[in-house]
């Protein structure tokens, strides 16, 4: 089982849709998770933490189920400019140790 | 612009020849890390420095790669007798320890062809 999983798509939904990421971990000790996005040949950037009570932030919600060991990013009334690859990632160990793994990402088109 | 910065953009190469990138973080960063990313794929961890100790090397990091942060700021990521394979995006990011969350901020990348 790879260390992150994400389905890598491509999703294609029409504007205003809502859409939903499910990305699954396999270390239950990980400790902390981000959603990344990354544009069409430029680099990722930090899209949103995810908090274990879960977190919101505009029309983006990010969701942590530790038990089911899996984060889901929900994006409501999606835009155009939602088009993007989003990268799951997961922060593991501690200390010195500590390192992000990344998931393949998941490609999401928003078509008018 | 005060992020991070890497140099060259492009690096076109025959196979077999030596090419060099080079990466400057935030300067207030400890942290600094080099991934490979090939189209449709994430990032591929390769190495990570604190200051200017090396914590971590990937299995994918052969024997052709070297890394260096000779004083805890810029890094050197080198690729010696280079192979169609490492066809790539290098990216560099770097991120201020001790973060809790540990974000990592991102420079635009090397895109390196081997021909």
């Amino acid at each position: 089982r790879k260390e992150v999983e994400q389905d890598p798509g491509p999703f294609n939904v029409p504007e205003g849709a809502t859409v939903a990421f499910n990305c699954t971990y396999s270390n239950s000790a990980s400790q902390s998770f981000f959603w990344y996005r990354q544009d069409c040949r430029k680099e990722p950037k930090l899209l949103m933490s995810v908090y274990s009570s879960g977190n919101e932030d505009g029309r983006f919600t990010a969701q942590l189920n530790r038990a089911s060991q899996y984060i889901s990013l929900l994006i409501r009334d999606s835009k155009l400019s939602d088009s993007a690859t989003y990268l799951c990632v997961v922060n593991e160990g501690a200390g010195n140790n500590r390192k992000l793994i990344w998931g393949l990402g998941t490609s999401l088109a928003v078509n008018p | 612009d005060t992020g991070v910065s890497q140099d060259p953009r492009h690096k076109i190469t025959k196979r077999g020849q030596n090419v060099t990138f080079r990466c400057d973080p935030i300067s207030e960063h400890n942290r600094l890390y080099w991934y490979r990313q090939t189209l449709g794929q994430g990032p591929e961890f390769l190495t990570y420095f604190q200051n200017e100790a090396q914590l971590e090397k990937s299995r994918l990091l052969s024997d052709r790669f070297s890394a260096e942060r000779p004083k805890g700021s810029f890094s050197t990521l080198e690729i010696q007798r280079t192979e169609q394979g490492d066809s790539a995006m290098y990216l560099c990011a770097s991120s201020s320890a001790p973060l809790s969350y540990n974000e990592q901020f991102f420079g635009p990348g090397t895109r390196l062809t081997v021909l």
